[in-house]
């Protein structure tokens, strides 16, 4: 079975700075896709980013980047220049592609962004 | 693009009543839509995945008698709590996947059991 393990339960960080989450999974297979989901006070999953396990590169969309180490598994999300609009729940997830597609959350992270 | 909506958002029902929640996908055809559940503060927890026109599969744990799921087409899959009690209070996600894509969710509804 698939797990992924967010070991950061609650983070903070000012406005305007960086912060990493961390992710971590457990795996046998070698094709699957990793995300990472915002969860606001309105509670309305948001996708901010998606890595495909084949590609090496690493997925960046605007001020969200990810370093992804496969050999490693671990999925952590760089947020850039931090906005009072990122403070939500950050929700690590993980994919695969033989079972059904079926999603494996992690436990979240709290991000509060600090003016 | 890829939008899902859940009607309603919000529901107060009685003790041993039954409620249903829709899911649609808006635009466009979901092969496969799965609910969750989750509590404050909590992760999702899955509760069930349904494709159209076959029956739901449930979850070790989950109650099929219980949480009614139906898929009638590739736009619209519906939960029913059946008989709810109090204990079923929270917060219920559904989302739709196009092939190997990722889930687009739905809004949420804010179910409590009075």
């Amino acid at each position: 079975a698939q797990t992924v393990t967010q070991s950061q339960p609650e983070m903070s960080v000012q406005e305007a700075e960086t912060v990493t989450l961390s992710c971590t999974y457990d795996t046998s297979e070698s094709n699957y896709y990793l995300f990472w989901y915002k969860q606001p006070p309105s509670r309305q999953m948001i996708l901010v980013i998606r890595q495909e396990a084949y590609k090496q590169q690493n997925a960046t969309e605007n001020r969200f980047s990810v370093n992804f180490q496969k050999a490693a598994k671990s999925f952590s999300l760089k947020i850039s220049d931090s906005q009072l609009g990122d403070t939500a729940m950050y929700f690590c997830a993980f994919m695969s592609t033989n079972t059904g597609n079926q999603f494996y959350f992690g436990t979240g992270t709290s991000l509060t962004v600090i003016p | 693009g890829a939008v899902v909506s859940q009607h309603p958002s919000w529901v107060i029902c009685k003790s041993g009543t039954s409620v249903k929640i829709e899911c649609r996908s808006l635009d466009f055809q979901a092969t496969t839509m799965f609910w969750y559940r989750q509590f404050p503060k909590q992760s999702l927890m899955l509760m069930a995945t349904s494709n159209e026109g076959s029956k739901a599969t449930y979850e070790q744990g989950v109650e099929k008698d219980k949480f009614l799921i139906n898929h009638a087409s590739l736009t619209l899959s519906t939960l029913t709590v059946t008989s709810a009690h109090p204990e079923d209070s929270s917060f219920y996600i559904c989302s739709a996947k196009i092939l190997q894509r990722e889930q687009y969710f739905g809004p949420g509804t804010r179910l409590t059991v009075t």
